[in-house]
């Protein structure tokens, strides 16, 4: 495996149901990233880990919880979720929080009824 | 306002065509700019990066960025049905920033 990836690729799940989204990145870097990107919206940043440290929570409701246990692995848990959190959520990573290139995986289409 | 706007599309060409993708900004602020391809299914990966106001040029592709006028662009020259993609402006304020202004992208069609 090369760059980065995530599993499931597609995920279908009910309000009530709990499941987790995994990204990994074989790049060597220190910093990883959620983004959400629904239909013809920007790219929304979620949460920023920098070597498995959180350092962005940009106030995202606390149904999504983001866990990183090593710098190549990166979690996004996920309850009680609502129709409007249908989307497909990207990963990315970085050589560090302070350079601009960030590689992003092929993102996990959620569908939430 | 929207921080970063960009026109939707989509767009639509025949092969060969030169194909213009632009947004604009209200942050004064910026100065990184970037764009990034993203092909369906996939996630986005960087395609230029331009610091500040002037144009760079990367083959068939040139960036342009006007910071006067809080404008930037994309020309893709002799386009390709390889081409086909949605395109994402990107853009922060410092180098070390990770935080990056998206577009909404604009889904670009090269009709062979």
């Amino acid at each position: 495996e090369t760059g980065v990836t995530q599993t499931p690729r597609h995920l279908v799940m009910g309000m009530t149901n709990k499941k987790s989204l995994k990204c990994e990145q074989h790049l060597g870097h220190n910093a990883m990233y959620w983004y959400k990107q629904s239909a013809k919206k920007p790219l929304e940043l979620m949460f920023v880990y920098s070597l498995e440290e959180r350092v962005e929570n940009n106030s995202v409701p606390s149904r999504f919880s983001p866990e990183c246990p090593n710098s190549s692995h990166l979690f996004l848990h996920l309850h009680t979720l609502q129709p409007e959190d249908s989307a497909l959520y990207l990963c990315a990573s970085s050589q560090d929080t302070g350079w601009y290139e960030q590689y992003f995986g092929p993102g996990t289409r959620l569908t939430v009824t | 306002q929207k921080e970063v706007e960009q026109d939707p599309g989509p767009l639509s060409v025949p092969e060969g065509a030169i194909v213009s993708l632009n947004c604009t900004y209200s942050n004064s602020a910026f100065q990184y700019f970037m764009w990034y391809r993203q092909y369906s299914r996939k996630g986005p990966e960087l395609l230029m990066y331009t610091y500040s106001s002037g144009n760079k040029e990367d083959g068939r592709f040139t960036a342009q960025v006007d910071k006067s006028s809080k404008y930037i662009s994309l020309f893709i020259r002799d386009s390709q049905p390889s081409d086909s993609a949605t395109y994402l402006c990107a853009m922060s304020e410092g180098s070390n920033d990770y935080k990056l202004s998206f577009g909404a992208g604009t889904t670009v069609t090269v009709r062979a």
